[in-house]
């Protein structure tokens, strides 16, 4: 069974640029999530998705936004970069949404890198 | 081996010998656990999970504790090996989000 796929792996962009990352849940789960991971700040929540909706969404600035499709793969949108984006974002999925007592299973993330 | 806390973010260990890293958590609300394992250039990877109706859970050399008194997770890892060298993170879930420790980095001396 393939795991979470996240791509690109590595990216390079410069400041007020915009960015999209992509997210291919591991078959079956419907519930995807995404977190900023900064060696400072550690694993920051994002948003999740589950069923194409949005359950959920944490403390980032309206810049950051995602969709899920209705095959479950998921996208996340970084519009105006700023050089603080700079971070390895990260995608979890899971059969069911947080709450339901079930491990989020990670991709390896997307290194983002703004000059 | 020595026991940290998320304060110490570094934990030297023997191989062979026994490892044990700490987790505090603060919502007493928190109805679910997990431990993660993460190498360098790779994601986050599940190692074991615990609910809060128990206080103990053996995985293959992975024993997670869960005192809810003092609101304190530990992962035990026995028999280290140099291949368990990598940072752990715990996390609990309260209500629909995951909150995650800032990390321990477990470094196995040969």
């Amino acid at each position: 069974k393939a795991g979470v796929t996240q791509t690109p792996r590595y990216l390079i962009k410069t400041r007020g640029q915009q960015v999209t990352l992509s997210c291919s849940p591991i078959s079956g789960h419907r519930s995807v999530s995404w977190y900023q991971q900064t060696p400072g700040q550690g694993l920051q929540f994002l948003f999740e998705y589950f069923s194409e909706t949005q359950r959920n969404k944490g403390n980032f600035p309206g810049r950051f936004s995602g969709r899920q499709f209705s095959n479950s793969r998921s996208e996340m949108n970084v519009s105006t970069l700023e050089l603080g984006d700079s971070a390895l974002y990260l995608c979890a999925s899971s059969l069911f949404p947080t709450g339901s007592s079930q491990p989020q299973h990670f991709g390896d993330g997307t290194r983002l890198s703004i000059l | 081996g020595e026991s940290v806390g998320l304060h110490l973010p570094t934990l030297s260990v023997q191989e062979g010998d026994n490892s044990i890293i700490n987790c505090a958590y603060s919502n007493s609300a928190s109805d679910y656990f997990i431990w993660y394992k993460q190498e360098s250039g790779k994601g986050p990877q599940f190692i074991i999970d615990i609910r809060s109706n128990m206080d103990k859970r053996q995985g293959q050399r992975v024993t997670v504790l869960l005192n809810k008194t003092v609101k304190h997770l530990s992962l035990q890892i026995a028999a280290t090996q140099p291949g368990d060298s990598a940072v752990y993170f715990c996390a609990e879930v309260t209500g629909n989000q995951f909150y995650f420790g800032t990390g321990t980095s477990l470094t196995v001396i040969p």
